[in-house]
């Protein structure tokens, strides 16, 4: 079975902090993703990377940025968090599909991050 | 631009009843669709995807069918337990992006 990990279920930050999430596949997936779920909008894509090391921005990029040094990590990083950056950011890789995706998504389990 | 919609938002049913969920999109030209469960305060859980090129996947009491001409896609659930009480979701794969549906919240009453 394939297996995403996060982690940190859930976190508190306070504003300005620099905020690193960290997700961990084990299933030798090319492409891995971020997103943020909020109540009323939805999941909303922050970036995607389909190799190491290449990252594409998705609808939300701003306030983000994303590092894949290794083929199984993907770390999101909120350079200096904000207060409506609270939200529910869930990690989710797939196993290829040239640069896009058109494989089955696999999730992690999120992480509740709360920004004070 | 394509947009994805699931009505009704919310949907409660009594045990056993065989049940339909919709998905709708606005442009036909799809890679992929594919269905989620996700349980409060969890992750997604993939149910089942269909291909652009295929018309219908079945996986146990789900079945999901995809109708690109038409911009829609419907997950039956037969049989339906308290077990499948969960919010679904509904995601479209197309050449520059995924789109997901807002999801129908189930509940079935024992």
């Amino acid at each position: 079975d394939v297996k995403v990990t996060q982690s940190s279920r859930y976190l508190v930050k306070r504003t300005g902090e620099k905020v690193f999430l960290e997700c961990v596949q084990d299933m030798d997936h090319e492409n891995m993703f971020w997103y943020r779920q909020d109540p009323g909008l939805g999941l909303r894509l922050i970036y995607f990377s389909y190799d190491v090391k290449m990252k594409e921005k998705g609808d939300i990029p701003e306030g983000y940025s994303v590092s894949r040094e290794k083929k199984e990590r993907f770390s999101l990083i909120l350079e200096s968090a904000s207060t409506n950056q609270t939200s529910m950011y869930l990690c989710a890789s797939s196993l290829f599909g040239q640069k896009l995706n058109t494989d089955t998504q696999y999730f992690g389990p999120g992480t509740r991050l709360t920004v004070l | 631009k394509q947009e994805v919609t699931q009505i009704p938002a919310a949907l409660s049913v009594p045990e056993g009843e065989n049940l339909v969920l919709n998905c709708s999109f606005t442009d036909s030209a799809i890679y992929n669709l594919q269905w989620f469960r996700q349980d409060p305060g969890k992750g997604l859980t993939s149910l089942l995807l269909i291909q652009s090129s295929q018309r219908e996947q079945t996986s146990g009491r789900l079945n999901a069918s995809l109708d690109k001409s038409s911009g829609r896609s419907t997950l039956y659930i037969a049989a339906s337990q308290p077990g499948d009480s969960a919010t679904y979701l509904c995601a479209v794969g197309s050449a520059s992006k995924i789109i997901f549906g807002s999801g129908t919240r189930l509940s079935i009453r024992p």
